[in-house]
Formats: C-alpha cells, structure tokens, sequence
C-alpha cells in the first residue's frame, strides 16, 4: 500500500519570507501523480500544484513550486513571498494512474506571521 | 449550484442513530469519492464511485454504505453510528483526463454521542 507521511505536523513563517514543507512517499509504482492541498480554516480543500511523476520538470504555479525528486520519493512544497492568506493546513498526496485511492499525509500547518 | 455540495454542514447525532450525508455534484464528473479526516491522519477514503450505478470500497469502508443511482448524487450512509464515526466528512469528484484532480466539498462535520 501507499504511505504519504508529512514529517513537519506545524511551521511558521515570516510574510513575504520563503518556506518549504516536506513529504516523502512510499510506492513501487513507477506511473503516478502527487498533489499539494490547501486546507484554510474554512475547510475547503483547494489543489494547489499537481506534478506527474513521468515529468521530470517541477511544477510551478506562482509562488508555488515543487521539488520533485522520484528516486528519493519526495515530493516538497516551496511558497515564495509568503502572504498571510496562505496561512492553512497543507496536505501532500499520491495517487496511481489509473486508480481511485488517492493517499493522503497527516498536513502540515503552515502559519504566516506579518 | 457551482461545483459540489454536502449537506448538512454539521450534525450532532445519538449513537445507533441513522443518518445519512448527502453529496450533489454539477460537473458531470463520473467519479465521486467519500472521505472522512480525522486530526493527525490527513484525509482517508471510505467509498467510491468510478460512475453512475458502481461503487467500491475504499481504505475504511466499515460502518458505512454509499449508492449511485445517477451521475450527480452520491449519498453516504451511516446505518447505526458509533462515537468512533466522528470525524469531517468530505464529498469529492474527479475531472477526466490526464490530471487526475480532485474536486472537494465543504464538508460535513458529524459528532456522535
């Protein structure tokens, strides 16, 4: 089975500072996708970047960008000039191709201090 | 309606009490999905859907049922809940194609006592 873990369960970061959050995953797949969710306090989840592990470039969404690396399983979230609004719990997540279990990590929660 | 609804946005509920959650999606999406997220365990599927009429069973399908009678709802069901049922529950659908994503809900929050 896939395991996602999230080894930061909380984090600070001074607004419009850099801050990157951690997950590393467990797969003997070589076709699947990870995901970053946003969660604020409103309790929607909101996809922030989405990365294909066929692609060797990172993705990158604004101020968000990921550090892909398949070998190592991992799978961090960099946010750049980090705004207040991004002040929310952020969950990584796995998911086969082809396959409806999407894997969840425990989060991170991320807090932006001005 | 814009994307997908729950109702109701929470409940407080007896134990052995029935209840059931519900879930409308208007993006035509195919698959749906249930979670439920408890602190310090992220988000764990119950149920899903892969289109109208299927449905299978997810990482902690126990104490719950779900049907997909059309392509828009997708009900989950507690016949009988236990305190260890509290928890958010959340309604999701997929986009086809090549990304794969998830579509979530607001969430129920559900207490039982």
């Amino acid at each position: 089975a896939q395991t996602v873990t999230q080894s930061q369960p909380e984090m600070s970061v001074q607004e419009a500072e850099t801050v990157t959050l951690s997950c590393t995953y467990d797969t003997s797949e070589n076709n699947y996708y990870l995901f970053w969710y946003k969660q604020p306090p409103s309790r929607q989840m909101i996809l922030v970047i989405r990365q294909e592990a066929y692609k060797q470039q990172n993705a990158t969404e604004n101020r968000f960008s990921v550090n892909f690396q398949k070998a190592a399983k991992s799978f961090s979230l960099k946010i750049s000039d980090s705004q207040l609004g991004d002040t929310a719990m952020y969950f990584c997540a796995f998911m086969k191709h082809n396959n409806n279990d999407m894997r969840f990590g425990a989060g991170t929660r991320l807090t932006v201090k001005p | 309606i814009a994307g997908i609804t729950q109702a109701p946005t929470s409940q407080i509920l007896a134990a052995g009490r029935r209840m059931t959650l519900r879930c409308t999606q208007d993006m035509r999406h195919n698959a749906m999905y249930w979670y439920r997220q408890d602190l310090g365990l992220g988000l764990r599927l119950i149920h899903y859907s892969n289109t109208a009429g299927t449905t299978g069973k997810g990482e902690v399908p126990d104490g719950y049922s779900v049907s997909r009678a059309n392509t828009d709802d997708f009900p989950l069901t507690l016949a009988s809940a236990v305190p260890s049922q509290t928890s958010v529950y959340f309604c999701a659908s997929k986009r086809e194609g090549r990304y794969n994503e998830q579509f979530f809900g607001p969430g129920t929050r559900l207490t039982v006592l």
